[in-house]
Parts: structure tokens; C-alpha cells; sequence
């Protein structure tokens, strides 16, 4: 199975900061790399799919980067409504597998 | 408006069975992929399982944990979709989500809200 590691595990920041999660994954997932939000009690929402394609509707300050193993999440300037936990999922080899999620705490 | 809803969850006991339904609408769910994830309590997202389209003929792929006891099934005429959980273990219990699955891209771009599926004696 690809396994998948984010870091880190939980982050702090406040409205306006920058912030990166980073998603490594145990092979190479030829960019085949998702990232979804999900807020406590609902289901997750599709941030970035293909690795760095921003979903539609999806605010411009997500955006997604990386290839081979090494991903990352960026958003450019936090908003009230981004703190949520973040999770990676490739979906280039069965069994699709998640990383383990980055809880995005307000500081 | 595209929507899929899940149903079907409740209390069961180990070793018991359940049908969770995942019905469809503002599309046609054949022309799709469709997964099952599930997400334990405080815990992460977890795959359960895939039902390819109707153009490759609905084949199904499911995570070791769950293989030989769930069963995805598909019917048409109602756009929905099943996930049949026999043999049910405590660590089955979970939030059950379905979701769609675009084809080409291969990504789960819409999900339900899910149904709890809780196994205890």
C-alpha cells in the first residue's frame, strides 16, 4: 500500500498568516494527489485534485504544488473559515489511502 | 443540484449485517466511480472500497480490512448505489460516507454527509 505521511500533524496560525502542509507519499503517485477540508461534523471537500489543480469554487488562496513523493498544501492568507483539518489522499494505486490529516488550530 | 445521500446506518450487533444506501441526484451515478470511505470516531478518513462505471462494467476493488465481507451493488433504476457489510466487526463502526468519483481524473469531487454505522453488543 502507498503510504502517506503529512506534516504536521497539528498547526497553529492566525487569520492573515501563510501556511504549508506538507504530504509525502511512500512511491512515487505520478501527481495522482487530492486534498480535501473537512470541518467537524461534516464531510470532507475537495480542495486540490491532479496535485496542483484548484477545484471549482474553491478560493484562489488554496493551492497545491509538488510531484513525485513530496506535496504541499498552501494557503496564502488564512480566513476565519479555513481552520479545519486537512488531509492528502492519492488515488494512483488501489487501495486509494489518506494521510493521517493536519489539524489547523486558530493561535 | 449534484447531490448524493447516504442512508441505511443504525446499530448492529458483531457479527451482524447492513445495507447502506448511497441514492443520487442531479446526475446519472452509471457514468460514474463511486467510493465508500469511512471515518471512525476522531479519527482519520479510511477507503473502503470502489464501484467502477457501467462502462467497465461496475467492477469493484475494497481495502484488505473489509474484502470478503462488503459488497458494493448498484441499481439503475433507482441512480443508487449499496454497500453490503456482513460479518460486522467493532471496528467497522464508523461514519460511512459514499462519493463520486470523475472519471478521467479519477478524484472524489462530490461527497454525501454520510451515514453512522455503529457495531456494538
Amino acid at each position: 500500500d502507498v503510504q502517506m505521511t503529512q506534516s504536521p500533524s497539528t498547526l497553529s496560525a492566525s487569520v492573515g498568516d501563510r501556511v504549508t502542509i506538507t504530504c509525502r507519499a511512500s512511491q512515487i503517485i505520478n501527481n495522482n494527489l487530492a486534498w480535501c477540508q473537512q470541518k467537524p461534523g461534516k464531510a470532507p471537500k475537495v480542495l486540490i485534485y491532479k496535485a496542483s489543480n484548484l477545484e471549482s469554487g474553491v478560493p484562489s488562496r488554496f493551492s497545491g504544488s509538488g510531484s513525485g513523493t513530496e506535496f504541499t498544501l498552501t494557503i496564502s492568507s488564512l480566513q476565519p473559515d479555513d481552520f479545519a483539518t486537512y488531509y492528502c489522499q492519492q488515488y494512483n494505486a488501489y487501495p486509494v489511502t489518506f494521510g493521517q490529516g493536519t489539524r489547523l488550530d486558530i493561535k | 443540484e449534484v447531490q448524493l445521500v447516504e442512508s441505511g446506518g443504525g446499530l448492529v450487533h458483531p457479527g451482524g449485517s447492513l445495507r447502506l444506501s448511497c441514492a443520487a441526484s442531479g446526475f446519472t451515478l452509471s457514468d460514474h466511480y463511486v467510493d465508500w470511505v469511512r471515518q471512525a470516531a476522531g479519527k482519520g478518513l479510511e477507503w473502503v472500497g470502489r464501484s467502477r462505471n457501467k462502462a467497465n462494467s461496475y467492477t469493484t476493488e475494497y481495502a484488505a480490512s473489509v474484502k470478503g465481507r462488503f459488497t458494493i451493488s448498484r441499481d439503475d433504476s433507482k441512480n443508487s448505489l449499496y454497500l453490503q457489510m456482513n460479518s460486522l466487526k467493532t471496528e467497522d463502526t464508523a461514519v460511512y460516507y459514499c462519493s463520486r468519483v470523475l472519471v478521467g481524473p479519477y478524484y472524489m469531487d462530490v461527497w454525501g454527509k454520510g451515514t453512522t454505522v455503529i457495531v456494538s453488543s
